[in-house]
């Protein structure tokens, strides 16, 4: 069975402070992998997703990165962290090329940073 | 650009019927789905529906699908309080299908 795997769950952090979350999927070959912010209160907003190794697209402009290393290893990272960036950060994973199957989105526990 | 709108808050007395609703905009989609999402927690996938229905009931869940006017509910019947969360309608889209757009999201609070 295909397993998704967040860390840290829970992060407190400086304004400035460099940020780096991992995320890793089990059990599939080639998922398509993407994260996603949660801020309080509010709905899910789509920050970069990658169809393959080195490949990422970016949905919103900001001071957050992404990187896909391997396969099945996604990491969002910052180089100097806003207050903005407080939020709770979701990653998940799809099949790659779900045509004619359901297709939904597999998340993960989530990370909790906070920005202070 | 795309958007998925739902009601944000819902309260309901435990034993009672939820319904919570979603309009979306891309009439191409071909699945559109339901999440659940528990404090602190991931979404969950709770139930999706192929466009081509109009109905999909699964135990105490039913989903109803308008495509004519792009609305989408989700029926809980005999409502519990393990059922207070939040819900999120989703459809995927971009050319590919890779992107999904995710509604804010339905606070729904079961009272004893």
């Amino acid at each position: 069975s295909q397993t998704i795997h967040q860390w840290p769950a829970t992060l407190v952090q400086p304004v400035g402070s460099p940020l780096s979350l991992e995320c890793t999927v089990e059990g599939t070959s080639n998922p398509n992998l993407y994260w996603y912010r949660q801020a309080a209160g509010r709905g899910l907003q789509l920050l970069f997703y990658s169809v393959g190794i080195g490949q990422i697209s970016s949905e919103v402009p900001q001071n957050l990165s992404a990187s896909r290393p391997q396969d099945r290893q996604f990491i969002l990272s910052s180089k100097k962290l806003l207050l903005s960036d407080s939020g709770f950060y979701l990653c998940a994973w799809r099949r790659w090329g779900a045509g004619g199957m359901s297709g939904e989105l597999f998340f993960g526990e989530g990370s909790r940073l906070t920005v202070l | 650009g795309e958007d998925v709108e739902q009601s944000l808050f819902l309260s309901v007395r435990e034993g009672d019927s939820s319904v919570i609703n979603c309009t979306y905009t891309d009439s191409s989609s071909t699945y559109l789905y339901w999440y659940k999402q528990e404090p602190g927690a991931g979404l969950q996938l709770l139930t999706y529906i192929f466009s081509n229905m109009d109905m999909k009931q699964d135990q105490r869940l039913t989903v109803l699908l308008n495509k004519k006017d792009k609305h989408l509910s989700l029926r809980i019947a005999d409502t519990q309080t393990g059922d207070s969360a939040i819900y999120f309608c989703a459809e995927p889209f971009d050319n590919y299908g890779q992107n999904f757009v995710f509604g804010p999201g339905t606070r729904l609070s079961v009272l004893p």
